[in-house]
């Protein structure tokens, strides 16, 4: 069973500046079906990036994904206000299949 | 315009049942498989269950199998999660969601939820 797991658990930062989140696979996994989903307070989540690094539509450029294996990353270029949130990586597996997600990355502004 | 629309939920004792709904419109609902996504209060995200656009397969996660039931009525454009025998961990939002095969089976569209709390 592939758990992820997804560091830091917050980020302090301010707009403007740049953010680095990881989530890490237990086993190595297929980068195609892994995304990463934004959730703010009272919201459901949103789909940000799927494939690991393909951007759904409408999601800003300053969003990216990249990694392959057992790690991954999303990159925030420039911070705006309405980028802090919740953040979580989620894979599909398929034998059989599961979707998993990580425990969330909280970027809160400092 | 892709909606996704949850009722439903509430307070129930621990042992007790509910019956979840989710009402979809804007696309063409066979098509899609869709999915519960639960979340505790201040916790995650936890997938719960699966279901194919026909309703031929359905999955679960480990800690609901034998307890919810879910199906899809094709005709009313509604999905339906039975939930029995409910512990004080089931306790969450409950989120439907729609995979998307152009997104390699993430979730494009997403309900608002429905809260169901159990009492212990």
């Amino acid at each position: 069973e592939i758990v992820l797991t997804q560091s830091p658990g917050t980020l302090s930062l301010s707009p403007g500046e740049g953010a680095t989140l990881s989530c890490r696979a237990s086993l190595s996994v297929t980068g195609t079906y892994l995304a990463w989903y934004q959730q703010k307070p009272g919201q459901p989540p949103r789909v940000l990036i799927y494939g690991a690094s393909s951007r759904a539509t409408g999601i800003p450029d300053r969003f990216s994904g990249s990694g392959s294996g057992t790690d991954f990353t999303l990159t925030i270029s420039r911070l705006e206000p309405e980028d802090f949130a919740v953040y979580y990586c989620q894979h599909y597996g398929s034998s059989p299949p599961k979707w998993t997600f990580g425990q969330g990355t909280k970027v809160e502004m400092k | 315009e892709v909606q996704l629309l949850e009722s439903g939920g509430g307070l129930v004792q621990s042992g007790g049942s509910l019956r979840l709904s989710c009402a979809a419109s804007g696309f063409t609902f066979n098509n899609y498989a869709l999915t519960w996504v639960r979340q505790a209060p201040g916790k995650g995200l936890e997938w719960v269950s699966t279901i194919t656009g026909r309703g031929s397969n359905i999955y679960y996660t480990d800690s609901v199998k034998g307890r919810f039931t879910f199906s899809r009525d094709n005709s009313r454009n509604t999905l339906y999660l039975q939930m029995n025998n409910l512990r004080a961990e089931d306790t969450a939002i409950y989120y439907c969601a729609r995979g998307s095969s152009d997104y390699y089976n993430a979730f494009d569209f997403w309900g608002q939820g429905t809260m169901v709390t159990v009492s212990s």
